[in-house]
């Protein structure tokens, strides 16, 4: 089974800063999806980031990127010039391509993130 | 985008009562929804994934006589909770996959209070 560990529960970023979020995950699958999904105090689940394990290229979406290192199951989210509004917690998830349709998220621990004004 | 709507956003219940929560895919047809349950300050937790015309599936130590879940249709599927406890206390959340797309998409989730 898939697991995913974001081993840190909470951090601190200063307002205009640039803030790296970690992520781990063990698999034995070669092709699958990865997801950061931001969760702000309204509990709307928010997707941010999507990486194919396929693609060599990390992704990116405006403020935010990932450092998506396969071989070492890493996946980081970087976000820059960070705002209040990024303010929130934030989950690192896996989706394996076996199972298809019934493929669920697994979902890691998450981190809280605040954002200093 | 893609928006899945979920109802109630908040109920309370009398111990021993039964709530419906619904989720419905707006613009796209999901074959498959997952049911999460979350507690504060914690991650989701995977309940339940159901097609479209199908039985759920459920995950280990969820109980399936207490949390009925139907998806009778392409864009409805429903959560039950039956004969509610104040331990089925919690955050639900819903998400649909479309039937063509990689992409799950999140509902805006419902509290419930079991009072």
């Amino acid at each position: 089974a898939q697991t995913v560990t974001q081993s840190q529960p909470e951090m601190s970023v200063q307002e205009a800063e640039t803030v790296t979020l970690s992520c781990t995950y063990d698999t034995s699958e070669s092709d699958y999806y990865l997801f950061w999904y931001k969760q702000p105090p309204s509990r709307q689940m928010i997707l941010v980031i999507r990486q194919e394990a396929y693609k060599q290229q990390n992704a990116t979406e405006n403020r935010f990127s990932v450092n998506f290192q396969k071989a070492a199951k890493s996946f980081s989210l970087k976000i820059s010039d960070s705002q209040l509004g990024d303010a929130a917690m934030y989950f690192c998830a896996y989706r394996s391509l076996i199972t298809g349709a019934n493929s669920k998220l697994t979902f890691g621990k998450g981190i809280t993130l605040s954002v200093r004004p | 985008g893609a928006v899945v709507s979920q109802h109630p956003s908040r109920v309370i219940c009398k111990s021993g009562t039964s709530v419906k929560i619904e989720c419905r895919s707006l613009d796209f047809q999901a074959t498959t929804m997952f049911w999460y349950r979350q507690f504060p300050k914690q991650s989701l937790m995977l309940m339940a994934t159901s097609n479209e015309g199908s039985k759920a599936t459920y995950e280990q130590g969820v109980e399936k006589d207490k949390f009925l879940i139907n998806h009778a249709s392409l864009t409805l599927s429903t959560l039950t909770v039956t004969s509610a406890h104040p331990e089925d206390s919690s955050f639900y959340i819903c998400s649909g996959r479309q039937v063509s797309g990689n992409t799950i998409y999140f509902g805006e989730g419902s509290w419930l209070t079991v009072v």
